[in-house]
C-alpha cells in the first residue's frame, strides 16, 4: 500500500508565472484536499476534490483551482502568481469525505515564488 | 467559519515530563484528527478522534464533542516528541480547519 505522494518538493517561480502541483491519492482513497502552509501557520484548506468533483472551498481565490483524475490523484492550479502565494502545499487523501474519515498527508511541495 | 483554538502555544519541557495540550473549536464538527509536523513539513497522523478517548503508547487524546474540547496528552516525554502539534476540525459542509499549533521543545 502507497502512501500519499506529491511532486515535486520543491521549486522556484517568478511572480505572473503560472504552476502545477501533483497528488497521488492513498491506494484504495477516493478524496484528496489541498492546503497551504505560510511559514509559522497552520495548514490552511483549499478545497476538497470528492469523486472528481469540488466538493467543499475555503477562503481561496479563483486563481487556485484544482482537478482530480479518474485514478483520484489530483491538479492544483496556481495562476498569475503573487510573493505571498510562497508557502508549503499539502495534500490529504482519505477514502470517502474527510469529514466521515481519517485523512492522511503526503510530504509536501515548498513553493517560493521571487 | 469554525475557530478552533489551540492552547498554548509554545510549551518546553525537560525529558521525562508529561504534558497536556489543548485545541477548543466553536462550532460543532463531524471529526477530529491530531498531528505532529515533522523537520520536514510532513504531518503525522496521532489520533482520529471526534469523540471519547484513545491511547497509543505514550500518547493519548480525549475529545468531549459537546463541550467543543479534545486535550492530547504527552506522557514521559522524550527529544523525538518536539515538534509542532496540530489539531484540525472537520465540518458536515466539507471544509477543515486547523489550529495554530503548539509548539513543544524537549530538553535532554
Amino acid at each position: 500500500e502507497t502512501g500519499v505522494t506529491q511532486s515535486p518538493t520543491h521549486l522556484i517561480k517568478t511572480r505572473g508565472q503560472q504552476v502545477t502541483l501533483r497528488c497521488s491519492s492513498q491506494s484504495g482513497h477516493n478524496t484528496v484536499s489541498w492546503y497551504q502552509q505560510a511559514l509559522g501557520q497552520g495548514p490552511q484548506f483549499i478545497f476538497q476534490y470528492y469523486r472528481e468533483e469540488e466538493n467543499g472551498r475555503g477562503n481561496f481565490p479563483p486563481r487556485f483551482s484544482g482537478l482530480q483524475f479518474p485514478n483520484y490523484s489530483s491538479e492544483l492550479n496556481v495562476n498569475a502568481l503573487e510573493l505571498d502565494d510562497s508557502a508549503l502545499y499539502l495534500c490529504a487523501s482519505s477514502f470517502g469525505q474527510a469529514r466521515d474519515t481519517e485523512a492522511f498527508f503526503g510530504q509536501g511541495t515548498r513553493l517560493t515564488v521571487v | 467559519g469554525i475557530q478552533v483554538e489551540q492552547s498554548p502555544p509554545d510549551l518546553i519541557l525537560q525529558e521525562g515530563a508529561n504534558s497536556t495540550l489543548r485545541c477548543n473549536f466553536s462550532d460543532s464538527v463531524n471529526n477530529l484528527q491530531w498531528f505532529h509536523q515533522n523537520p520536514w513539513g510532513q504531518l503525522i497522523n496521532l489520533f482520529y478522534i471526534p469523540s471519547g478517548t484513545k491511547q497509543n503508547g505514550r500518547l493519548s487524546a480525549t475529545t468531549v464533542a459537546t463541550e467543543r474540547y479534545s486535550l492530547l496528552y504527552i506522557s514521559s516525554s522524550q527529544t523525538t516528541d518536539s515538534g509542532v502539534y496540530f489539531c484540525a476540525v472537520y465540518t458536515n459542509a466539507g471544509k477543515s480547519t486547523f489550529g495554530d499549533g503548539t509548539t513543544l521543545t524537549v530538553k535532554p
